[in-house]
């Protein structure tokens, strides 16, 4: 049971360059999150989605692209990179059923634009 | 708007004493609380978290927390702090969100 994991852990990017990471989870669960994470802001929604082919805007949303072909997998993509988009981003799945609403989280991506 | 605050950025305590991080929230709805730790270069754990119920909850690692509805607040509680518990703590509306995090550093 690897949980979320999360491809790939490091990239660095120059401005104007896109690329995409892959968010994947083998809990079966429904919701699935991206964040990014900056020094002293806690964790900024971007994008979620409630369940295969559904996505929808969090908090911070602009510059970036989601899909949820598959259950298990949840890419966030960055058509074209800016230096702003420098942080740690954050992937986390989890359950609505019950009382569960506990998240799990993968490792993280720190990406840096140049 | 939703809003979840963690008003001190550094909580330092000596290790055997009793800490505390504070967390309060101004939610509409069902305040479902929880309480994520970050070790260093690593995702965040969960820790415990508030649904329904008694409002003292436990967690993991000897953690605590008091719901307490007229305060709007859900503080973090351990009654003798060890060095290995210094991280990064958010409390956290789920899933939306998240406390600015409070960075806990336990001083042998």
């Amino acid at each position: 049971n690897a949980g979320v994991t999360q491809t790939p852990k490091f990239r660095v990017l120059k401005t104007g360059q896109s690329m995409t990471l892959l968010c994947a989870q083998d809990m079966n669960h429904e919701y699935m999150y991206w964040y990014r994470q900056d020094p002293g802001m806690g964790l900024r929604l971007i994008h979620y989605s409630v369940g295969e082919g559904t996505t929808a805007k969090g908090e911070v949303p602009d510059g970036y692209n989601v899909s949820r072909l598959k259950k298990q997998n949840f890419l966030l993509g960055l058509e074209s990179a800016a230096p702003s988009q420098t942080s740690v981003y954050f992937c986390a799945s989890s359950s609505m059923s019950g009382e569960s609403y506990e998240q799990y989280f993968g490792p993280g991506t720190r990406l840096t634009v140049t | 708007a939703q809003s979840v605050a963690q008003p001190e950025d550094q909580v330092n305590v000596a290790e055997g004493n009793p800490l505390t991080v504070k967390c309060t929230y101004s939610v509409s709805g069902n305040p479902y609380l929880f309480w994520y730790v970050q070790y260093p270069n690593r995702g965040l754990q969960f820790l415990l978290k508030y649904i329904t119920g008694d409002n003292l909850v436990k967690g993991s690692y000897g953690f605590e927390a008091e719901f307490n509805k007229s305060q709007t607040s859900f503080h973090l509680k351990k009654p003798s702090a060890l060095v290995s518990d210094s991280a990064l703590y958010f409390c956290v509306w789920t899933p939306l969100v998240f406390g600015k995090g409070t960075r806990l550093s336990v001083i042998a």
